[in-house]
């Protein structure tokens, strides 16, 4: 069971838009801590998608959005395309009675139709 | 280029050892953290721990706490994954990574190619 939770599987048609949400709580999401998005196609590394909640990276899509509030963060893309049939992770940082550490979402699958 | 290199895949027998490896380079490889994280077969992305290479300071996931123990060579720029015993359920995918900015919290930005390591009898 994964302190942040992501939806298994989110699907769209090309050139639609879709969000993933990631739910965390008062321990991390919901403390303020930053929350990241990665994309990890098949048999591949991942690869940052954002940071800080709302940066992209160099040479990442402006398709590719982020925001967050409260205790949950979101991950949206839009104008979808084959190519982002991925899984996707979200990150953050927990601090609590049982320790302080880096932890990362279950992660979504997108399936692109 | 900074990247980071992981040693080649593995195939033990329970209750063996292993250490796996990751060198960096294109950068100050004691100026950043280095984390590992784990992927089991069709699972998801689960932080082990992490070390900064220039003072030694480690930080370990809860569950990964006493099962694995992490370190760094800071004079050949390599960090490594260690297990005294390992266990069927060790097999996976192991990532290094290394966070954008100088804090072990932040966004990794640059992941090495990874590691296999199959556990079996």
């Amino acid at each position: 069971q994964s302190v942040l939770t992501q939806p298994p599987s989110v699907s769209g048609a090309p050139g639609q838009r879709v969000t993933i949400s990631c739910t965390g709580s008062s321990s991390n999401i919901g403390a303020g801590y930053d929350v990241h998005w990665y994309q990890q196609l098949p048999g591949t590394a991942p690869k940052l998608l954002i940071y800080g909640n709302s940066n992209r990276p160099s040479g990442v899509p402006d398709r590719f959005s982020g925001s967050k509030s409260g205790t949950s963060a979101s991950l949206a893309i839009t104008g979808l395309q084959a190519e982002d049939e991925a899984d996707y992770y979200c990150q953050s940082y927990d601090s609590s009675l049982s320790g302080a550490y880096v932890v990362f979402g279950g992660g979504t699958k997108l399936t692109v139709l | 280029e900074v990247q980071l290199v992981q040693s080649g895949a593995e195939v033990k027998k329970p209750g063996e050892s292993l250490k796996i490896s990751c060198k960096g380079s294109g950068y100050s490889f004691t100026s950043y953290w280095i984390g590992w994280v784990r992927q089991m077969p069709g699972k998801g992305l689960e932080w082990m721990g992490i070390i900064y290479p220039g003072d030694s300071d480690t930080r370990y996931s809860p569950s990964f706490q006493g099962q694995v123990t992490i370190s760094a060579d800071k004079s050949i720029s390599t960090a490594y994954l260690q297990w005294s015993s390992l266990k069927a359920s060790d097999t996976a995918m192991y990532y290094c990574a290394r966070p954008l900015r100088r804090t072990y919290s932040d966004a990794f930005d640059i992941w090495g190619q990874g590691t296999m390591v199959t556990v079996s009898s």
